[in-house]
């Protein structure tokens, strides 16, 4: 089936480190992969994504490539800042049916001052 | 462009009393609809959604229902709420049939069932 693991939180990181949050997913085929981002009290925000191998998606200075091989999708950011404290989130999209976007649970991620 | 609004932003209901949470959906037609429910701490579980007027799937069995009236419009209700339904109900939309598009969500509407 479809799925998605991720990175279990919370992260706590210093302000300019730099943060990876992994994820990983298990399809049939090729999905295409997403990055979501839920600000405290807000709904969810797409913040980069990829739809085929070696595609690298990229947003607001947050990356992350396609890797076919050990499908994944890590989030990468090199320097984070206070206002990248945020839930993150790893999805992937699979075919055009209706009920077809998997989210993985979400990492919470902290910047601290 | 497409914009999707979700109201109200927060609502504080006692147990027993009926729900109505509405979303709608512009700037795009047959929009495949979702309602998703986030309890605190915790991640994205899906309630229901719809590929047409009047057509609803339901993924969880419980206390809720979802109704589209018209072709942008989604309602969540309940006749009598439990405690067990706070959380945060978030609406999204998407393409239909578009397997490169994310979905695009809502504000969120914030429940508190006292």
């Amino acid at each position: 089936g479809n799925s998605v693991t991720q990175m279990e939180g919370p992260v706590t990181l210093s302000e300019e480190a730099f943060l990876t949050i992994n994820c990983t997913y298990t399809a049939t085929g090729y999905p295409s992969l997403f990055w979501y981002v839920q600000y405290p009290g807000e709904g969810l925000q797409l913040l980069l994504k990829a739809t085929k191998a070696d595609d690298k998606g990229s947003n607001k200075g947050f990356e992350a490539t396609y890797r076919k091989e050990t499908t994944s999708f890590h989030l990468e950011k090199g320097s984070v800042q206070v206002s990248d404290s945020a839930v993150y989130f790893c999805a992937l999209r699979r075919g055009t049916g209706a009920n077809n976007l998997f989210f993985g649970t979400g990492t919470r991620l902290t910047v601290i001052p | 462009s497409q914009t999707i609004h979700q109201w109200p932003a927060t609502l504080v209901q006692p147990v027993g009393s009926p729900l109505s949470l509405e979303c709608t959906v512009e700037g795009t037609s047959n929009p495949n609809l979702y309602w998703y429910r986030q309890a605190a701490g915790r991640g994205l579980q899906l309630l229901f959604y719809s590929v047409g007027i009047g057509q609803i799937s339901s993924e969880v069995p419980q206390n809720l229902s979802a109704s589209r009236p018209q072709d942008r419009q989604f309602i969540l209700s309940s006749k009598k709420l439990l405690l067990s339904d706070s959380g945060f109900y978030l609406c999204a939309w998407t393409l239909t049939g578009a397997a490169n598009y994310g979905y695009t969500f809502g504000s969120g509407t914030r429940l508190t069932v006292v």
